[in-house]
């Protein structure tokens, strides 16, 4: 069966705190991993990653792919307020109509 | 340039009533999705579309129906609605092999 299991589930820090999230995945025919950000309506795209050891940078958020050891993780850096929000990841597997799909997410919240 | 919008922002419904929701896009995305999303089950595709006519199931499509008659429009449809289906339902649209875009949901409550 197909699946993508992120942890922690929850997690809650201090500003300026560094945190990693962890997505790890088992798909058919895997194509690419996203990373998404959800705070209180639809999720928003921050990264997609397609190959191994290649990581893509957004500010404070960082993110890298292990096709080997099929995972990935998200890095945020100097935690803000503003960074609490429920982070997704997601396969996109298979054929060409290139379905998602979702981990339940990493609840994030970021004290002052 | 509106991107990916949905209508309506909230309903309720009593048990048996149907409904449609509308999800609109400006993309000229060919790929078009529905999730709902419960809490502690992450985000659950329920119907997609390849392309202006065509329609496929998910991973939950029981009790939803969908058409897809223009490309920018995808429809979800509940003919007879349950109180399990009360849930946020998101549409995204997409192109080939890329990132998904998200309308801003549907909260749905059935009583």
């Amino acid at each position: 069966e197909d699946k993508v299991v992120q942890s922690p589930l929850s997690l809650v820090v201090h500003e300026g705190d560094t945190v990693t999230l962890n997505c790890s995945y088992e798909v058919t025919n895997f194509r690419s991993l996203l990373w998404y950000k959800q705070e209180k309506k639809a999720p928003t795209f921050l990264f997609m990653l397609t190959s191994s050891g290649i990581e893509k940078k957004s500010g404070r958020l960082s993110s890298i792919l292990d096709k080997k050891e099929l995972f990935s993780i998200l890095n945020i850096t100097a935690t803000q307020t503003g960074d609490s929000a429920i982070y997704l990841c997601a396969v996109i597997y298979g054929g060409s109509q290139g379905n998602l799909i979702f981990g339940k997410g990493t609840k994030l919240s970021v004290k002052p | 340039n509106a991107g990916v919008t949905q209508t309506p922002k909230f309903r309720v419904l009593k048990t048996g009533q149907s409904m449609t929701l509308l999800c609109a896009q400006d993309m000229n995305h060919e790929y078009m999705y529905w999730y709902r999303q419960d809490p502690g089950m992450g985000l659950r595709l329920i119907h997609y579309s390849v392309g202006e006519g065509t329609t496929a199931k998910g991973e939950v499509p029981d009790g939803y129906n969908v058409s897809r008659l223009k490309k920018q429009n995808f429809l979800l449809g509940l003919e007879s609605a349950a109180p399990s289906q009360t849930s946020v339902y998101f549409c995204a649209t997409a192109d080939t092999g890329r990132e998904q875009y998200f309308g801003p949901g549907t909260r749905l409550t059935v009583t």
